[in-house]
């Protein structure tokens, strides 16, 4: 079964710092892209993050950048997100989603960020 | 950055009613428009891909069409699994972006 599972959320302080690693099985995690996008309470959808299957070519979303750094380990079949310098607005259900060309095909529950004092 | 409109934002219908939710881009997307599915407390789910392809297990009462910048999500007649909130989405190169979302609401 296809399957990514999301962990490391939490209730972090302004200013904190969280780190997300998403787990895959399933499938070949080194032969695809991967995003992070996420939900704020009551919200839409934002991506937030792009990594190559490779890890070489990265984006950001200009919302988390210099902020936000992704990562994977393909030995390890996992994505990461490391979050720095959280903000309120960063109070979220991030969720790390594969990508099959120009859409996400497979997509983790989630898991929840709360920055508040 | 290709911005993504959705409408209406809220369809009100009825068990067995057919709804029909659009997506409009500021500029074309070709074909590579995406739609999701999102019940409350859930993962967004893909529906169609690539503008008018039903993803994976998908019921043929969902069908999308469109190109350039207009676009159609059909549900043909809703379910009570159906009522939920859905999304367009694009990619452009790197930058990926999702429309505001329609509620779809029983009536």
């Amino acid at each position: 079964e296809v399957q990514l599972v999301e962990s490391g959320g939490g209730l972090v302080q302004p200013g904190g710092s969280l780190r997300l690693s998403c787990a895959a099985s399933g499938f070949t995690f080194s032969s695809y892209e991967m995003n992070w996008v996420r939900q704020a309470p009551g919200k839409g959808l934002e991506w937030v993050s792009y990594i190559s299957s490779s890890g070489s070519t990265i984006y950001y979303a200009d919302s988390v950048k210099g902020r936000f750094t992704i990562s994977r380990d393909n030995a390890k079949n996992s994505l990461y997100l490391q979050m720095n310098s959280l903000r309120a607005e960063d109070t979220a259900v991030y969720y790390c989603a594969k990508v099959r060309g120009s859409h996400m095909d497979v997509w983790g529950k989630g898991t929840t960020v709360t920055v508040s004092s | 950055e290709i911005v993504l409109t959705q409408s209406p934002a809220t369809l009100s219908l009825s068990p067995g009613e057919r709804a029909t939710l659009s997506c409009r881009a500021s500029q074309s997307v070709s074909s590579y428009l995406a739609w999701y599915q999102q019940k409350p407390g859930q993962a967004p789910r893909l529906l169609i891909y690539d503008a008018s392809n039903r993803a994976t297990g998908i019921p043929a009462r969902f069908s999308g069409s469109g190109s350039g910048t207009d676009f159609t999500l059909t549900i043909s007649s809703l379910e009570p699994e159906d009522f939920a909130v859905y999304y367009c989405q694009q990619r452009s190169n790197w930058l990926f972006t999702f429309g505001p979302g329609t509620k779809v609401d029983i009536k």
